[in-house]
This record gives C-alpha cells, sequence and structure tokens, in this order.
C-alpha cells in the first residue's frame, strides 16, 4: 500500500508565526512530492515541489525533503490569517495525496 | 490558458440514474486524473491517463464506473447507477511532465 500520512489537524499558530506542516510517506520509490494548499469549497492549488533532499524556498514558503527518513515538511514564515486553509501533501511517483492538515492561522 | 475546465459544477440526481462528469484539460497536457473527495476518505486517484490511455484504474471503486479520453481534449467519468454514497466532489486534473497538476473546479455529486 502506497500511502502519504499527515496529522489531519487542527493546526493552530498566531499571526506572525512558523507554521510547520508535516508529511510521511511509505513508497521508498517515490521522488517527488508536492505542496497543495485548499480553500474550503475550492479545488486544490499547488504551492511547492520538491524532487531532492535538502531544502528550496519559495517566498514565505520552504519544503524540506529527507528521502533517508521518508519524510516531507513544509515551512510557512510570517503566517498569514489568508494563510488558513487544508495543507495537502502529495506523492509525484503514485500520484496519491495525503489526508491533509488544517492550518488555521489567528490574528 | 483557461485551465481545466469541468462541468457541470453541481449536480443533483436520484438513485439509479446515470451521470456523466466532463473534463477538458489543459492544452498540451499530456496526462490527465479523476479524483473523488469525500471528508471521510480525502482526495482518493480514481484513474490517469497518459496520452488519452488509460494507465492506472485500480482506484475505480466498481464496476459502475467507467472512463474514457476520446482525445487529447476531452475526458468523461461516468457513473452508472449512481448510488447515494458517490456524492462527493469529483476533481479533474491535468499535467505536463513531472510538475505537478493543475485542478479543474470540481462537480459536487449529490445523489438522493
Amino acid at each position: 500500500q502506497k500511502e502519504v500520512e499527515q496529522n489531519s489537524g487542527p493546526l493552530s499558530v498566531p499571526e506572525g508565526a512558523i507554521a510547520s506542516l508535516n508529511c510521511t510517506y511509505s513508497d521508498r520509490g517515490s521522488q517527488s512530492f508536492f505542496w497543495y494548499r485548499q480553500y474550503s469549497g475550492k479545488s486544490p492549488e499547488l504551492i511547492m515541489f520538491i524532487y531532492s533532499n535538502g531544502d528550496k524556498e519559495d517566498g514565505r514558503f520552504t519544503a524540506q525533503l529527507n528521502k533517508a527518513s521518508q519524510y516531507v515538511s513544509l515551512l510557512i514564515r510570517d503566517s498569514q490569517p489568508s494563510d488558513s486553509a487544508t495543507y495537502l501533501c502529495a506523492s509525484g511517483q503514485n500520484f496519491v495525496f495525503g489526508p491533509g492538515t488544517r492550518l488555521s492561522v489567528l490574528p | 490558458d483557461a485551465g481545466v475546465i469541468q462541468s457541470p459544477r453541481h449536480e443533483v440526481t436520484e438513485m439509479g440514474q446515470e451521470v456523466t462528469l466532463r473534463c477538458k484539460p489543459i492544452s498540451g497536457h499530456n496526462s490527465l486524473f479523476w479524483y473523488r473527495q469525500t471528508m471521510m476518505r480525502g482526495l482518493e486517484l480514481l484513474i490517469y491517463f497518459n496520452n488519452n490511455v488509460p494507465i492506472d484504474d485500480s482506484g475505480m471503486p466498481e464496476d459502475r464506473f467507467s472512463a474514457k479520453m476520446p482525445n487529447a481534449s476531452f475526458s468523461t467519468l461516468k457513473i452508472q447507477p449512481s448510488e447515494p454514497r458517490d456524492s462527493a466532489v469529483y476533481f479533474c486534473a491535468s499535467n505536463t511532465g513531472d510538475y505537478g497538476y493543475t485542478f479543474g473546479s470540481g462537480t459536487r455529486l449529490t445523489v438522493v
């Protein structure tokens, strides 16, 4: 079973703090991972993708991949109320999504 | 580009009726995915096509579900007969290469 796991949350952080979202996967063959943001009632939208071990930064977002530990994370710096959404981790190898973590950024 | 276009946006049907969902992928994208999303099960991959050919349909829940992609610009997902447990949001997504998928706006299906 090729699975992607996430804590469902909700994760609550104050405005301006760093939000840390985590994801683990079972398929060691997975080479690429994606983070999607989904607002309530909307479709998922791609915010980050990562292929290599280490960190990848894009604005306030940093994705981290550790293939040895089968672990992917997303850090959101200077969190804003507009970041409140469900964040979905996905494996590019088998197109499987995790259940998502609901993030709430409190003003 | 108009993005991935799905129709209808909402569908309410009676149990036992046939339902057809439609998707137009982004031009030039060679892979197309159908997903179903529910609160209980999250986002589930039903089937995906590459260059119009079905590659993996292991996620299709049962024989009542079928999907076709007759050409590069159109795909359908059909449920016959529909059941209340099929109620969900159905998303179509497309991509090219390995740079993530672009999702359509989804079809919210309610079977009563």
